[in-house]
């Protein structure tokens, strides 16, 4: 019964290759979100989605695609793996009405990606 | 242009003391302010947030203490337990342009290690 959920755990693959990490919630929240976990251990956000619905696209490259098939997924497509994508992903999600922010975002276990 | 800094990469405290985390900030549009706690190999875990109307939030062993003039947050833990050793984030949201959605903004995180 976990709250947020992120497959797979670790991944290590090639440059050049493309590669998927999932993302579930059951806690029926609106909203959904990608975080990029760099080396120097900060949290940036990348993407996020409100109702299945584009809300947040940082400055990513476009090789990074989410795919947000309902509101309750998020998954992140990486195209052409490079070896500065090497970092840890997270996963959350979060009720988005603003009386709710203070009760902040749940996230996953994280993805540990390593490209080679 | 880091928005949100922890200055201090870890801390070490004895069991029983207080820990305290500090946390400064640069954007006065911030009106949200949120600790997160993060084991290793865990995504991070909501702790305690604080709006900034407020000048402390308590939660059991946990206060917050906003210091709006200085742009400053602490997160005090007492008495300090040795589960608490763990990396705190520190995370402000304001409101992303016109619309309802909150993005959080996150420190680099401080290591509290508590010492039996």
């Amino acid at each position: 019964d976990t709250a947020v959920s992120q497959t797979p755990k670790y991944l290590v693959t090639q440059m050049g290759n493309d590669k998927s990490i999932k993302c579930e919630q059951n806690l029926g929240h609106d909203t959904m979100y990608w975080y990029k976990q760099d080396s120097k251990k900060f949290l940036k956000i990348m993407f996020s989605y409100n109702n299945k619905e584009l809300i947040i696209n940082e400055t990513v490259p476009n090789r990074f695609s989410p795919k947000s098939p309902d509101k309750a997924h998020l998954n992140l497509h990486i195209n052409s793996l490079e070896l500065g994508d090497s970092a840890v992903y997270f996963c959350a999600s979060s009720q988005d009405r603003r009386t709710r922010v203070l009760q902040g975002q749940f996230f996953g276990p994280g993805t540990r990606l390593t490209v080679l | 242009d880091q928005q949100v800094k922890q200055n201090s990469p870890s801390l070490s405290v004895q069991e029983g003391r207080i820990s305290i985390l500090n946390c400064d900030y640069t954007n006065s549009m911030f009106d949200y302010f949120l600790w997160y706690k993060k084991y290793p190999a865990e995504g991070p875990t909501f702790l305690i947030s604080i709006s900034s109307i407020k000048d402390k939030n308590e939660d059991g062993r946990f206060t917050v203490f906003l210091n709006k003039s200085a742009k400053h947050l602490s997160l005090h833990i007492v008495p300090s337990q040795p589960g608490d050793s763990a990396v705190y984030f520190c995370a402000a949201s304001g409101r992303r342009g016109m619309d309802s959605n909150y993005q959080l903004i996150w420190g680099a995180g401080t290591k509290l290690i508590i010492k039996p």
